[in-house]
């Protein structure tokens, strides 16, 4: 999945707990992005860094957060105060030459008991 | 607001047949145009792109054709195969920063 890695691949989490997903990229790309999939629905956006110590709400940041305190990591906390977190995590990283350097991680599956 | 919306849901189509799937945008600022490839489980790749100087782009079996004043696109698939099968997105936007993608088409190609 073009340097980026996410674990774990599957996730569950009781209601009222906190997890933190993990990515990692190795393409020494600045830009890196928390999309969030849900069945039968395009991708949406929850977070964005284009540089370390930096990062920028979405469309759909409440409840979520992230830090950037290396290049190659960008983790997501998802927090007890988001109501529907079950679905499909991706991470995505951007290199300098935008339209050909896109790469998405193999995601990370998030379930709440 | 549904800033892209694509259609069909769904496809199956035969094994040599042409895949066409569309999308529809609302906003004209948007000036970058993605289709990604998605296999169950698997993250999104991108498969091929167009901006909005060209009517169509073609790499291999797919090609993307763009109708500016209309603001559609589609993504054809010729020669389609049993290994294309997958969920196929498109997007729309001025950046990566502000995408807006479509909700998805889950294409079978039947051998």
């Amino acid at each position: 999945d073009g340097g980026i890695t996410q674990s774990p691949k599957y996730l569950f989490r009781k209601e009222g707990q906190n997890v933190t997903l993990s990515c990692e990229q190795n393409l020494n790309h600045d830009a890196m992005y928390w999309y969030r999939q849900d069945p039968g629905q395009g991708l949406r956006l929850i977070y964005y860094s284009q540089i370390v110590n930096d990062f920028q709400k979405g469309d759909i940041a409440e409840g979520y957060s992230v830090s950037r305190e290396k290049k190659e990591s960008f983790p997501l906390t998802v927090t007890s105060a988001q109501k529907n977190p079950t679905a499909f995590y991706l991470c995505a990283s951007i290199g300098q030459d935008f339209y050909n350097e896109q790469f998405f991680g193999p995601g990370t599956r998030l379930t709440v008991l | 607001q549904q800033q892209v919306k694509q259609s069909p849901q769904s496809l199956i189509v035969q094994k040599g047949g042409i895949s066409i799937i569309n999308c529809a945008y609302e906003n004209t600022a948007f000036d970058y145009f993605p289709w990604y490839q998605q296999f169950p489980g698997k993250g999104p790749a991108l498969l091929i792109a167009i901006r909005p100087d060209v009517s169509e782009k073609k790499e291999g079996r797919f090609t993307i054709s763009f109708n500016k004043s209309a603001k559609q696109f589609s993504l054809h698939i010729m020669d389609s195969q049993p290994g294309d099968s997958a969920t196929y997105f498109c997007a729309a936007g001025p950046h990566f920063n502000k995408f807006y993608f479509g909700s998805g088409t889950k294409l079978n190609v039947k051998p």
